[in-house]
Order: structure tokens, then sequence, then C-alpha cells
């Protein structure tokens, strides 16, 4: 069985600071890995995605994330946070291949201070 | 993008009754479409999936006979909950992807249902 944990449901950062925010994973096959934004009244936009290849992934917006088996996480980072980031946050883990359905972490929500 | 909107984005009913919640794809052809369910500081949970033109293949635990999902075309499913209660209070949002994996899936704003 697969299953994520997002370690934190609410992360506030001054804008310009780094933003973390933490996503662990189970899952007895090789996963494939998510990172999804949610703005307020909007629907889930995929940030970025780990699919076996490169264990660093670039996203949208200056996002990234690695992935690291030996810790099973797979945080997602930002060097420099914007206002406009503030939002909640998904981590949301499949099987190998991409096919199985998507198991959401909690979520996270970031919280941008000026 | 891909924009999937779901309609109405609020609704408030009375118990007993049954709310109908649409899916459309509105720039391109879904395929299949996914239905959660995300109650309060809790994750995304996926309710069924459906593929147009067939029966709905619903997770362990959800209903199908309260939960009934119709994909009548490749840009409209549709969820009625029938039979509200207030336990069925919860956000629901659906998805739309095009063949492969989730990836391609396209998240719809989501719709707060209301039971009083």
């Amino acid at each position: 069985a697969q299953s994520v944990t997002q370690l934190g449901s609410h992360v506030s950062v001054s804008e310009g600071a780094l933003v973390l925010l933490r996503c662990n994973y189970s899952s007895s096959v090789p996963p494939y890995l998510f990172w999804y934004v949610q703005y307020p009244n909007q629907g889930l936009q995929l940030l970025l995605k780990y699919t076996s290849a490169a264990t660093l992934v670039k996203g949208i917006n200056g996002f990234e994330a690695e992935f690291k088996k030996s810790e099973t996480s797979f945080h997602l980072t930002k060097p420099s946070a914007h206002m406009s980031d503030a939002a909640e946050y998904f981590c949301a883990v499949t099987s190998g291949g991409g096919q199985g359905n998507l198991i959401f972490g909690k979520g996270t929500k970031l919280s941008v201070k000026p | 993008g891909a924009v999937v909107s779901q309609h109405p984005s609020w609704v408030i009913c009375k118990s007993g009754t049954s709310v109908k919640i649409e899916c459309r794809s509105l720039d391109f052809q879904a395929t299949t479409m996914f239905w959660y369910r995300q109650f309060p500081k809790q994750s995304l949970m996926l309710m069924a999936t459906s593929n147009e033109g067939s029966k709905a293949t619903y997770e362990q635990g959800v209903e199908k006979d309260k939960f009934l999902i119709n994909h009548a075309s490749l840009t409209l499913s549709t969820l009625t909950v029938t039979s509200a209660h207030p336990e069925d209070s919860s956000f629901y949002i659906c998805s739309a992807g095009l063949a492969g994996g989730p990836d391609t899936q396209y998240f719809g704003p989501g719709t707060r249902l209301t039971v009083l």
C-alpha cells in the first residue's frame, strides 16, 4: 500500500525566505511522486513530478523537489518566497509507471508574510 | 492549458434530497474522469473513476447507489449524491484526464456541499 505524509499542516515564511514543504512517502513499488498547488477557489495545478529519471526535479514558479530514496522523501523547496506563493500544497504518490491512482497527502497551507 | 469546470461551486441542501454536481472539460475531450472527496484538513480521497460510456469504478467503501456517476460524453461527468445526509457534507473535486498516467489529470475547482 502507498501513503503520503506531509509534515506541518501550516507553514509560514517571510517574503524572500526559503520555502521548505516536507513530504514523506511509503511505497512497496518504485513510486511516481507529484506536488500540486491549489489556490483559493481553484483546481489543483501540477507543480512538478518525479518519474524515476533525475532525482532533482524542477517545476513551475521556481519550485523544485528532490527524490531521496534512502529517506523516502520528496520535499518541495523554493529559494525565495513570493506573496503569490501563498496557497495549499499537496504531495501525491502513485505506483511506478504512473498508471495507478493518486494518493494524496493532507496538504500544507503556505502563508507568506510581507 | 486544459481547463476543467465544476458546477455548482457550492450548494446547500436539506437532508434527504439529492444533489447533482457537474464536471466539464472545457477545451479537451477526457477519456477518464475522477471524483474525489476532501474532508476538512484531510487528504483528497478518490471516490470513483469513470470512463465515457461505461460504468464507473468505485473505490472500496464508497456506496455506488448513493453516489451516482454518469459519464455521458467525453466532456461531461456528473456526480449525484442521493438522499444526502449531513455526513455527506464535504468538498467534492473532479478531475479529467487523457489517456495515460495521473500527470495528465486536470482538476476542477471543487464543489462545497453542505447538507442541513
